[in-house]
């Protein structure tokens, strides 16, 4: 079955860079048909999608975001990872990678890291 | 980007009643839309995907229906179980991914 564990700091320092990774398990991050996906939830708020990758590399995000993501993908490790730069209080929330196929809507996620960003 | 609206924001339903959520996107998303319930703490699960079709493990008394724009979740009879949030989330035309911004069904 299908696993996928967020990991990385539950604190991080406004201007700083966000980093978070999110390993794979029970399947391969390499199986064609399936994207690879961050998302984030703001305290009492709703879903904002982040960005997403493809295993060959090829990878998308929210234009909302002015630039500041970086999502990479280490097919050795079963990993996809997310960087994002330049935080501020606003980019406090929990974060969720997920496993998006091609045609269908997000299949399996993980169960989520709280990020806060505070000095 | 397609906007996703639910409505409404919040709706109280009696266990063993009908809940009938809507979503409408800006644009036409023809099929491509998928429904995900979150409970507090949790992470969401997906629902529905292909507009209508139920994903593994999903009740029948779970249904979606609509294409293009107007979408519709229905739970044909609440159960206790049933009382969480409801996101939808086009993938028709992206980036961005977008959802909807959530109905809350609650016990009346």
């Amino acid at each position: 079955q299908l696993q996928l564990q967020e990991s990385g700091p539950g604190l991080v320092k406004p201007s700083e860079t966000l980093s978070l990774t999110c390993t794979v398990s029970g399947g391969s991050i390499s199986r064609s048909g399936y994207y690879w996906t961050w998302i984030r939830q703001p305290p009492g708020k709703g879903l904002e999608w982040i960005g997403t990758i493809y295993y060959s590399g090829n990878s998308f995000s929210n234009p909302s975001l002015n630039s500041r993501v970086t999502i990479s993908v280490d097919a050795s490790k079963n990993q996809f990872s997310l960087k994002l730069s330049s935080v501020t209080a606003a980019d406090t929330a929990v974060y969720y990678c997920a496993r998006h196929p091609e045609v269908d809507g997000m299949d399996v996620w993980g169960q989520g890291t709280t990020v806060t960003v505070s000095s | 980007e397609i906007v996703m609206t639910q409505s409404p924001a919040t709706l109280s339903v009696s266990p063993g009643e009908r809940a009938t959520l809507s979503c409408r996107a800006s644009q036409s998303v023809s099929i491509n839309l998928a429904w995900y319930q979150q409970k507090p703490g949790q992470a969401p699960r997906l629902f529905i995907y292909g507009a209508s079709t139920r994903a593994t493990g999903i009740p029948a008394r779970f249904s979606g229906s609509g294409s293009g724009t107007e979408f519709t979740l229905t739970i044909s009879s609440l159960q206790s179980e049933d009382f969480a949030v409801y996101y939808c989330q086009q993938y028709n035309n992206w980036p961005p991914l977008t959802f909807g911004g959530g109905t809350k069904v609650e016990i009346k």
